[in-house]
């Protein structure tokens, strides 16, 4: 079983701070997946990484994945209150049909 | 284009009642999913669905039935609700053109309480 776990599980910060969020596993996944979910609705997808070492980059957003592809992490810059909510990642592979979600790293950024 | 729709929003069962969870996608993708979302808790996969007629059991499938008739329905059913399934419930499915799960598209959910 593919086991994904999301470090802090609780997050609050001011308004312009800077923040990680890590995500690790001991397991390879072949793709890894940031979500976001706000109060009562759905995730939505952020970003897909696949490759091992890759940097991707949404605005303020800085998505890694490890070299090993068995973590990953997220870094925003300069938070803002619309950053607030509740931050997934999840990882593709050993099945092709199915997703490994972590518990999630709840964000509250306040002004 | 609406993507994923759910329906009921919310629904309050009583201990021993049935109910049906609906889903429907207008994607077009063979792939559809069902997740519960408890407390402080991640997604959790309830069962799968890799086209029509073909469905398989995630990681939480006891109490929970589904079919798969069409492309773009994926019901989910309760036969017997227990206060151990109250949660919030997620349907998901791929956008149109994208042959894996990478991507998945979540419904608003469906909140369900059992008392």
């Amino acid at each position: 079983t593919q086991l994904l776990e999301q470090s802090p599980q609780f997050l609050s910060i001011q308004e312009g701070e800077n923040l990680t969020v890590y995500c690790n596993s001991s397991s390879v996944f072949s793709s890894l997946q940031w979500y976001r979910q706000e109060p009562g609705e759905g995730p939505v997808l952020l970003v897909t990484v696949v490759t091992g070492g890759e940097v991707k980059k949404l605005k303020r957003l800085t998505f890694q994945f490890g070299d090993a592809r068995k973590d990953s992490s997220l870094h925003i810059t300069a938070a803002q209150p619309g950053d607030t909510g509740l931050y997934l990642c999840a990882g593709s592979g050993g099945s092709n049909y199915k997703l490994t979600f972590g518990k999630g790293t709840l964000l509250t950024v306040n002004p | 284009n609406a993507g994923v729709t759910q329906t009921p929003k919310f629904r309050i069962l009583k201990i021993g009642q049935s109910m049906t969870l609906q889903c429907t996608q207008d994607m077009n993708h063979n792939y559809m999913y069902w997740y519960r979302q408890d407390p402080g808790m991640g997604l959790k996969l309830i069962y799968y669905s890799v086209g029509a007629g073909i469905t398989d059991k995630g990681e939480v499938p006891n109490g929970y039935n589904v079919s798969r008739s069409t492309t773009e329905d994926f019901p989910l059913r309760l036969e017997l609700a227990a206060p151990s399934q109250t949660s919030v419930y997620f349907c998901a499915s791929p956008p149109a053109g994208l042959g894996g799960v990478e991507t998945q598209y979540f419904g608003p959910g469906t909140r369900l309480l059992v008392l």
